[in-house]
């Protein structure tokens, strides 16, 4: 079975510039998670979704945003991109919401900000 | 606000050694799940071990047991038989109940000599 994915696997984009990076879940999972992870750091949670709706939002800006489809997939998007966006955006699928349901990463996208 | 603490950036074990990682957390909750998550170098992460809140009794997987103490706030992983695929980054994460995020530590990273 396929595990979680990510595209594209790694990025390089300049200041000011948009991104959009994508995640799809494990088949049958209806949430998804996104996190940043700059290097040295744990990951930081950005977003939740469960449903198509958000469920949950991290302490960042509004530059950030997401959304989820109807197959559950979900796009991250950053606007106006600052050097210190520069990190590893990780997704995480589960089945349903809640500590009880194992979460599932995936390998991450690597985004650098020149 | 839940915060996790790992205090051991780096660690180091002999090939068949046991090892230790520890740490702490801080919440007002009371119900709530704990995490071991594994980071190879090749960045996937990988759930080690779960333990739930309300269970007295510590959560074991093969070579991988934890010690916790709730009162004391501790979670500490405990890998035994230590092998060289053990090598990589162990970050500690803490999930409310009816949580959609992580709160991850900042990571040990763990080596494993052969």
């Amino acid at each position: 079975d396929a595990g979680v994915t990510q595209s594209p696997t790694h990025l390089i984009k300049t200041r000011g510039q948009h991104v959009t990076l994508r995640c799809s879940p494990i088949s049958g999972h209806k949430s998804v998670s996104w996190y940043q992870q700059v290097l040295g750091q744990g990951p930081q949670f950005i977003f939740q979704y469960y449903e198509k709706e958000e469920r949950g939002r991290g302490n960042f800006p509004d530059r950030f945003s997401a959304r989820q489809f109807p197959n559950y997939s979900s796009e991250l998007n950053v606007n106006a991109l600052l050097l210190g966006d520069s990190a590893l955006y990780l997704c995480a699928s589960s089945l349903v919401r809640g500590g009880m349901n194992e979460q599932f990463f995936g390998p991450g996208t690597r985004l650098t900000v020149l | 606000a839940q915060t996790v603490t790992q205090s051991q950036p780096e660690m180091s074990v002999q090939e068949a050694e046991t090892v230790t990682l520890s740490c702490t957390y801080d919440t007002s909750e009371n119900n709530y799940y704990l995490f071991w998550y594994k980071q190879p170098p090749s960045r996937q992460m990988i759930l080690v071990i779960r333990q739930e809140a309300y269970k007295q009794q510590n959560a074991t997987e093969n070579r991988f047991s934890v010690n916790f103490q709730k009162a004391a706030k501790s979670f500490s992983l405990k890998i035994s038989d230590s092998q060289l695929g053990d090598t990589a980054m162990y970050f500690c994460a803490f999930m409310m109940n009816t949580g959609n995020q992580f709160y991850f530590g900042t990571g040990t990273s763990l080596t494993v000599i052969p």
